[in-house]
């Protein structure tokens, strides 16, 4: 069971916009920068956005992130077929020596 | 452009220790400004970090490894290396290297491709 709680699964349609919620607690996202990944089939994870709502050069302005107390989110605006991925947030954790803790991952699919 | 690629040997049989490597390219590997490390993913399970390496030497473990686990860094070939001890039907994942910042609000980037490790006789 990972320590952040993402919904297993997400969907819409070309050019909708999908949010992505990720749930922690005070000694992980309540304390400490969130950094999403995605996962493209067959390919290794790339930062997708990080310090909370920071785009790495490259990510495409359709992606944007949030926090909020123990939560952060995700979302993808203008949804393209490109964007079926894996995605997952990550934050340190004060309550285990600033290990990096993962979500379990939502596996988004356009439909 | 940093790159790291994973090297196991796909199959391990239970009770074994699993011996994996990481080759890295196109950047330094002594930087304190980053550590290393190993990340994994069980079949149908979410990721987890389970060994740390930082430029001095020292190393911590995902508690969840109960002590089975030693990674290491060549720092002349480059070359990550993690063993895992006495491996059961638990440890079956994909095992990716990677590179994070060495702050709090650092990231993991790059990862490796992933390899594939199967515990099983």
């Amino acid at each position: 069971q990972s320590v952040l709680t993402q919904p297993p699964s997400a969907s819409g349609t070309p050019g909708q916009r999908v949010t992505i919620s990720c749930s922690g607690s005070s000694s992980n996202i309540g304390s400490n920068a969130v950094n999403w990944y995605q996962r493209l089939p067959e390919t290794a994870p790339k930062v997708l956005i990080y310090r909370n709502n920071q785009r790495p050069s490259g990510v495409p302005d359709r992606f944007s992130g949030s926090k909020s107390g123990t939560s952060a989110s995700l979302a993808i605006s203008g949804l393209q077929s490109e964007d079926e991925a894996d995605y997952y947030c990550a934050v340190c954790d004060d309550s285990l020596n600033g290990l990096v803790v993962f979500g379990g991952g939502t596996k988004l699919t356009v439909l | 452009q940093l790159q790291l690629q994973e090297s196991g040997p796909g199959q391990v049989e239970p009770s074994e220790t699993l011996s994996l490597t990481c080759s890295v390219s196109g950047g330094s590997i002594s930087s304190c400004t980053y550590y290393w490390g190993w990340i994994r993913q069980p079949p149908g399970k979410g990721l987890e970090w389970i060994a740390i390496i930082y430029c001095d030497g020292s190393t911590y473990y995902n508690p969840s490894l109960t002590s089975r686990g030693t990674i290491s860094v060549d720092t002349s070939k480059k070359v990550l290396s993690l063993n895992l001890r006495s491996v059961t039907a638990a440890d079956t994942a994909v095992y990716y290297c990677a590179r994070r910042g060495a702050y709090s609000d650092s990231w993991v980037d790059p990862w490796g491709q992933g390899t594939l490790v199967t515990v099983s006789s």
